[in-house]
Formats: structure tokens, sequence, C-alpha cells
């Protein structure tokens, strides 16, 4: 099946840095969302992008699906930006499974 | 408010004693769908469902059973369970696409915390 790898695992950055998170996949996928889990757990959408830019406020993200791959940039960034931001894509395999990436997790200095 | 509704939110139960986690979502969404959180392995699927009364098997089924009666419920059904389910279990939902009738954006519930002793 197909493989979603997220780079880097962990990433510590000061406040207000920016910082390019990277998702790939190893086949062809019909869909790609990004997601951030809180520190509490909770799961938020942040886009729904199978190709193309998005952008919402300080973020914004990239998938060339051609190439196999997606980035989620995340500019001046806040505490509250801690967590860990989750790829997940829906391959074009007949099916409408999902599946993650294991993750980059993300703190965020004061 | 549009929202996805897990309960309960923490369990503890021992090996082999049935247990339902129920899974309700008010925006009359299409696709839902049921993964398990494990540290170092992110979120595996372990079913899905297009719409009532039909459901497929996600990356991990085994040991679960799913239903899909009625459009907003998709509870989670666990006949026997056992310590290696013992994980964190989020709950989804999202809209079909017209274009190719795959899932839209999806949306989570807060997740239910699952020991098996």
């Amino acid at each position: 099946g197909i493989q979603v790898e997220q780079s880097p695992p962990d990433l510590i950055l000061q406040e207000g840095a920016n910082s390019t998170l990277r998702c790939n996949f190893s086949d062809s996928v019909n869909n790609l969302q990004w997601f951030h889990q809180n520190p509490w757990g909770q799961l938020i959408n942040l886009f729904y992008i199978p190709s193309g830019t998005k952008q919402n406020g300080r973020l914004s993200a990239t998938t060339v699906a051609t190439e196999r791959y997606s980035l989620l940039y995340i500019s001046s960034s806040q505490t509250t930006d801690s967590g860990v931001y989750f790829c997940a894509v829906e391959s074009t395999s007949g099916t409408y499974k999902y599946i993650f990436g294991t993750g980059t997790r993300l703190k965020v200095l004061a | 408010e549009a929202q996805v509704t897990q309960n309960p939110r923490y369990l503890i139960t021992v090996t082999g004693k049935k247990l339902t986690v129920t899974c309700s979502q008010n925006m009359n969404h299409e696709y839902m769908s049921w993964y398990r959180q494990d540290p170092g392995l992110g979120l595996r699927q372990i079913y899905y469902s297009m719409n009532v009364e039909v459901t497929d098997k996600g990356d991990v089924p085994e040991g679960y059973k799913v239903s899909r009666k009625e459009k907003r419920n998709f509870p989670l059904i666990l006949e026997s369970p056992s310590p290696n389910q013992t994980s964190l279990y989020f709950c989804a939902s999202s809209y079909t696409l017209l274009v190719d009738g795959g899932p839209d954006t999806q949306y989570f519930g807060p997740g239910t915390r699952l020991t098996v002793l």
C-alpha cells in the first residue's frame, strides 16, 4: 500500500521563526489533508489540498501531486502552534481509505 | 454547533468484556471513519463508511466491528477487547465529493481513551 513519510520527526523553534514541514507519499493520491493535533489531543483540519497552494493566515500549504510531496509552511510561529502535524492521503487504489503519516512534533519556545 | 461527538471519553475495562464506543455527527455527512492512535504509529484507520449500510475495512480492522444504520451514527464495537486494543480512538466525518464520491475535508471527534486490562 501507499507509504506516507513526514519530516522532520521533531522540530523545536523559537517564537517568531518560520518552518517548513514535508510530507512525501509513495503513490498517486486522490486527496491530501494536513491536520494539527494540539497538546490536548484535539485534531484540527488545516488544509484539504490534493494539489496546488492554499493559504490561511500564517499557514500555507503546497502539494505537488506529480512529484508526490506536500509542504506545510508556518510563518512567525507562536507557542500555540505547538503540537503534532499530520498529513493524511487517500490513495487512488479504488478504496476510500485514509493513510496518515507518523507526524512532525513541533515545539515553539517563548 | 457543527460537531462530532464520541462517548465515552475515557474507559477502563477488562479483557473480554464487550464494549461500544458511540460516534455521532450533526452535519449530515455521508463519510464516517474510525481511527486508532498509538505512540510512534500515528493514526491508523480501522473502518470507514461511505453512507448508511455501506462500510469497509481500513488498515487495522481485526477485533473491531462497526455498523451504520443511521446517517448520523457510527458506533465502534469491540466484541472481546484485548490489551493490544488499548489506544486513543478517534471518529471522523466528512461530506463526499460529487466529482469522485471520495471523502472531503474530515472533521474529528474529541477522542476516546480506552484501556483494556
